[in-house]
C-alpha cells in the first residue's frame, strides 16, 4: 500500500512568485485535503476536493487554489507569495465514508 | 462552527509517569475527534479515533481516550510514559465522514525526562 507523497520536501521562493505543490494520495483514497501548518501552529485547513470538485474551503484567500485529478492526485497552487505563506504544507488523503485523514510528510515553503 | 482548544502548549512528564493531554471541542453536530501525532520533520499520523460508538477509546502505542459530551472533552491518556512519546500531539474535530474539514488544535508539545 503507498502512502501519501508530496513533493517538493523543501521549497525556497521570493515574494511576489507563483508556488504549486503536489500531493499524490494514498492508493484507494478518493478525497483529498490541503492544510498550512505554520511554525508552532496547529495545522489550518485550507480545502477539500472531492470528485475533482473543491468540496469545502477554509478561511484563506483566492490566491490559494488547488486542483484534483482523475487518479485522485492533487495539486495546491498559491499565487502572488507573501511573506507569512512560509510554512509547511501539508497533504492529507481519506476515504470518502471513513474519518481518518492520512498525512504526508509536507512540503517547507520558505518565502523570501 | 467547530473548534479545538488544547490546554497547555507544553508537558513535562518523567518516564514511566502518566500522561494527560487536554482537550476540549465545540461543535454543533455530534462529532468526530482524534488526535494526532507529529514527530519532528514529518507529517501527523492517527493515534486514535472518536466515532460515536464507545465513549473510551484505544490507540496506538498504549494511548487511549475518553469521550466525555457533558463537559466537551476528550483527553488523551497514557499510564506510563516512554522517551520514545516525546513529540507534538494534535487535538482535531470533524462534522463529516471522510475527513471533511477536519479542524486541528494548535498542539501540545509532550516532553519526557529520563
Amino acid at each position: 500500500e503507498t502512502g501519501v507523497t508530496q513533493s517538493p520536501t523543501h521549497l525556497i521562493k521570493t515574494r511576489g512568485q507563483q508556488v504549486t505543490l503536489r500531493c499524490s494520495s494514498q492508493s484507494g483514497h478518493n478525497t483529498v485535503s490541503w492544510y498550512q501548518q505554520a511554525l508552532g501552529q496547529g495545522p489550518q485547513f485550507i480545502f477539500q476536493y472531492y470528485r475533482e470538485e473543491e468540496n469545502g474551503r477554509g478561511n484563506f484567500p483566492p490566491r490559494f487554489s488547488g486542483l484534483q485529478f482523475p487518479n485522485y492526485s492533487s495539486e495546491l497552487n498559491v499565487n502572488a507569495l507573501e511573506l507569512d505563506d512560509s510554512a509547511l504544507y501539508l497533504c492529507a488523503s481519506s476515504l470518502a465514508g471513513t474519518e481518518s485523514l492520512f498525512f504526508g510528510s509536507g512540503t517547507q515553503l520558505s518565502v523570501l | 462552527a467547530q473548534s479545538v482548544t488544547q490546554l497547555g502548549s507544553h508537558v513535562s512528564v518523567s518516564e514511566g509517569a502518566l500522561v494527560l493531554l487536554r482537550c476540549n471541542y465545540s461543535s454543533s453536530v455530534p462529532p468526530y475527534l482524534f488526535w494526532y501525532v507529529q514527530y519532528p520533520n514529518q507529517g501527523l499520523q492517527l493515534l486514535l479515533k472518536y466515532t460515536s460508538a464507545a465513549t473510551l477509546v484505544k490507540g496506538i502505542n498504549g494511548f487511549e481516550a475518553e469521550f466525555k459530551k457533558s463537559e466537551t472533552s476528550f483527553h488523551l491518556t497514557k499510564p506510563s510514559a516512554h522517551m520514545s512519546d516525546a513529540a507534538e500531539y494534535f487535538c482535531a474535530v470533524s462534522e463529516g465522514t471522510g475527513g471533511f474539514k477536519t479542524i486541528f488544535g494548535a498542539g501540545t508539545r509532550l516532553f519526557v525526562k529520563a
